[in-house]
């Protein structure tokens, strides 16, 4: 299994509604990443978990809030988001985030396509 | 700082065409290079790689090769297929310090008519 799976394909939530978008691998990988992309661009970095750890936030708004329950599953909350966070939210894994190897290969899943009315 | 820079799409082209889509880069140290393809609705895939100067990183025909000296990692293919239209992104991991992050440049649109 070398797929990372993300749930919900589509989602439409208002500004004031609570949603979470869902991601899941089962490659044994310890790193996983939530990614931001807008139309057009590409995928600028939000947040890394090595070890079920908060490695990186790279001064992500509070409105997102990440959570890594186990290896294998990562969370990102949305609360009272904004239109302009309308985008695909890619996650992603690799082995480690250490440089070397194997470690730098990235998976992505097909990710969530996310509209903020 | 890192960065990636990579041609102004988008390039369409007709089957059977020969394909090069430029990259530059600016780093310091000895960054690692990528090449990742990003099919319509999908998530990227590591498309190729290349971790010192002068490696050259191939996968499905697609190549490119590490040139230190012109700061270059310039992806080639001799003949496209119209199932290679994707989004291209060219990126780099540098090598300093223990965090990932890769970073990207804008990304090139190809489309390949029959």
């Amino acid at each position: 299994d070398t797929e990372v799976t993300q749930t919900p394909k589509h989602l439409v939530m208002g500004m004031t509604n609570k949603k979470s978008l869902k991601c899941e691998q089962h490659m044994g990988h310890r790193a996983m990443y939530w990614y931001k992309q807008k139309a057009k661009k590409p995928p600028e970095l939000m947040f890394v978990y090595s070890y079920e750890k908060l490695s990186i936030n790279e001064s992500v708004p509070s409105r997102f809030s990440p959570e890594c329950p186990n290896s294998s599953l990562l969370n990102l909350h949305l609360h009272a988001l904004q239109p302009e966070d309308s985008a695909l939210y890619l996650c992603a894994s690799s082995q480690g985030i250490t440089r070397g190897g194997a470690n730098e290969k990235l998976f992505f899943g097909s990710g969530t396509q996310l509209s903020v009315l | 700082g890192n960065s990636v820079t990579q041609m102004e799409g988008p390039v369409t082209l007709s089957e059977e065409a020969f394909l090069t889509i430029n990259c530059t880069y600016t780093a310091t140290g000895y960054p690692s290079l990528f090449w990742y393809v990003q099919y319509p609705g999908e998530g990227l895939q590591l498309l190729l790689k290349a971790t010192k100067a002068d490696d050259k990183g191939s996968n499905k025909g697609f190549e490119a090769t590490y040139r230190k000296e012109t700061t270059s990692f310039h992806l080639e293919k001799g003949s496209v297929q119209v199932s290679d239209s994707a989004v291209y992104f060219c990126a780099l991991l540098n090598s300093g310090g223990s965090n990932y992050k890769l970073t990207f440049g804008k990304g090139t649109l190809l489309t390949v008519n029959p």
